[in-house]
């Protein structure tokens, strides 16, 4: 069981380029977010999906995009990229609601400088 | 939306003492308190939560209170050991709503425990 996990661990892009960032989780879950850290900020929510063909903004979406065509995949597109948008990112997933205890199961990051 | 304050930002303790990081937060509604230990460049990971219906929890040397009444809650550590250094995150959120895929995160607190 591999959990989460995210494609690719580093990346260095110079200014205007596109690229995807790619996260799959094989639990079945039907919750899965993208945060960006950056230092002194914490995380904070990018993109989040309820379950397949559901998508919403978080709290900093500019810049970035997010579909979710299967359950197991929500892959995170930059379109143009910016230095701003230097960061690490983190996909996460959890269970439905139900009212049960469900935590939340991090990826273990993706390090994007842009240049 | 719900807005969580996280203190202090830094926190330095000798080993064997003990750590408190206090959390606020701004909707009545949430209901579920978890907390994530972040070591250096790894995940983060949950490693305890907290409901409203209950006042506090412990698992051995780890602490969870929570006020709803005030609206806070901390993490107390003790006993603490070099292994407890990392970031702590603080987050709440609503889980009766569909809000789960917009967990709110506190900044993060830096903790070094001296020897």
């Amino acid at each position: 069981n591999a959990g989460v996990t995210q494609t690719p661990k580093f990346q260095v892009l110079k200014t205007g380029q596109s690229m995807t960032l790619q996260c799959a989780q094989d639990m079945n879950h039907e919750y899965m977010s993208w945060y960006r850290q950056d230092p002194g900020m914490g995380l904070r929510l990018i993109h989040y999906s309820v379950g397949a063909g559901i998508t919403d903004q978080g709290e900093v979406p500019n810049g970035y995009n997010v579909s979710r065509s299967t359950t197991e995949d929500f892959p995170l597109r930059l379109l143009s990229a910016a230095p701003s948008q230097t960061s690490v990112y983190f996909c996460a997933s959890r269970a439905g609601a139900g009212g049960k205890r469900q935590p939340q199961h991090f990826g273990d990051g993706t390090r994007l400088s842009i240049l | 939306g719900e807005n969580v304050e996280q203190h202090p930002s830094t926190l330095s303790v000798q080993e064997g003492d003990s750590a408190v990081i206090k959390c606020t937060y701004s909707d009545s509604a949430s209901n579920y308190f978890p907390w994530y230990k972040q070591e250096l460049g790894k995940r983060p990971q949950l490693i305890i939560d907290i409901r409203s219906n209950v006042g506090e929890k412990k698992d051995q040397r780890i602490a969870v209170t929570l006020n709803k009444t005030a609206k806070h809650f901390s993490l107390h550590i003790t006993e603490t050991q070099p292994e407890d250094s990392a970031v702590y995150f603080c987050a709440a959120i609503d889980v009766t709503t569909d809000s789960w895929g917009k967990l709110q995160f506190g900044a993060g607190t830096q903790v070094v425990v001296t020897p």
